[in-house]
């Protein structure tokens, strides 16, 4: 099994806030990412979050991290209908050179 | 700047044959990382290369393989083809692999074995 864990879908009304979360296992990870992956695409950095801090925000997206609870969350505000694609969560542990992925959020955003 | 790209974007093979993917990082990148996506599989790491040495290896058998050449281009070779490696593979660089960098794909080269 995957050592990152999201839920597996997330449906949000055009104009909400969405929220996607994520746990992870190693208390040594260095970085925790978020990938948005659109059909028939690779992965496209959305932002990335060094573990020392609790908050990151750029521009609609706020990455909050609970290092005490492994616990990640993305906030895509005012999501849209182009924000739909599948979200992923990746941890880079401390001297490995891998990143390791949840499973992904699949987001349908509706009118 | 150019991201990573790969090559072909597409293939279809037939079980039993070999199949060769190719990356080439960002300029100035020489860290460079390859990831198999399946539905069933999410994605798994395959290998990790950086100035031509391979640093570290997923879990996978022996018919995955890659190499890196001294411009870091890099080439993942898959032989006897089996119809589970039906996958998109990822490719992935940064400029030293450390702790504190971020990995930039690339768009992925869709594989399809019959």
């Amino acid at each position: 099994g995957e050592d990152v864990e999201q839920s597996l879908f997330l449906s949000v009304r055009e104009g909400d806030s969405s929220v996607i979360n994520c746990t992870y296992t190693d208390s040594s990870s260095t970085y925790l990412y978020w990938y948005k992956q659109e059909p028939g695409a690779g992965l496209q950095l959305l932002t990335y979050i060094f573990s020392n801090m609790d908050m990151k925000q750029d521009q609609r997206l706020t990455v909050l991290l609970n290092k005490k609870d492994k616990h990640l969350s993305l906030r895509i505000a005012d999501t849209q209908t182009g924000d739909s694609a599948i979200y992923f969560c990746a941890e880079k542990r401390a001297n490995d050179y891998k990143l390791s992925f949840g499973a992904g959020t699949t987001v349908t955003v509706r009118a | 700047k150019a991201g990573v790209t790969q090559t072909p974007r597409y293939l279809i093979k037939t079980r039993g044959q070999q199949v060769t993917l190719s990356c080439s990082p960002i300029s100035g990148h020489r860290s460079v990382s390859w990831y198999q996506q399946t539905p069933g599989q999410g994605l798994q790491f395959l290998f990790e290369y950086f100035s031509e040495t391979q640093r570290n290896k997923g879990n996978f058998p022996g018919r995955f393989s890659g190499r890196q050449f001294s411009n870091s281009r890099s080439e993942m070779n898959v032989s006897t083809l089996e119809l589970g490696d039906s996958a998109l593979y990822l490719c992935a660089s940064s400029r030293y692999g450390g702790d504190q960098e971020t990995q930039y794909f690339g768009p992925g080269t869709r594989l399809l074995v019959l």
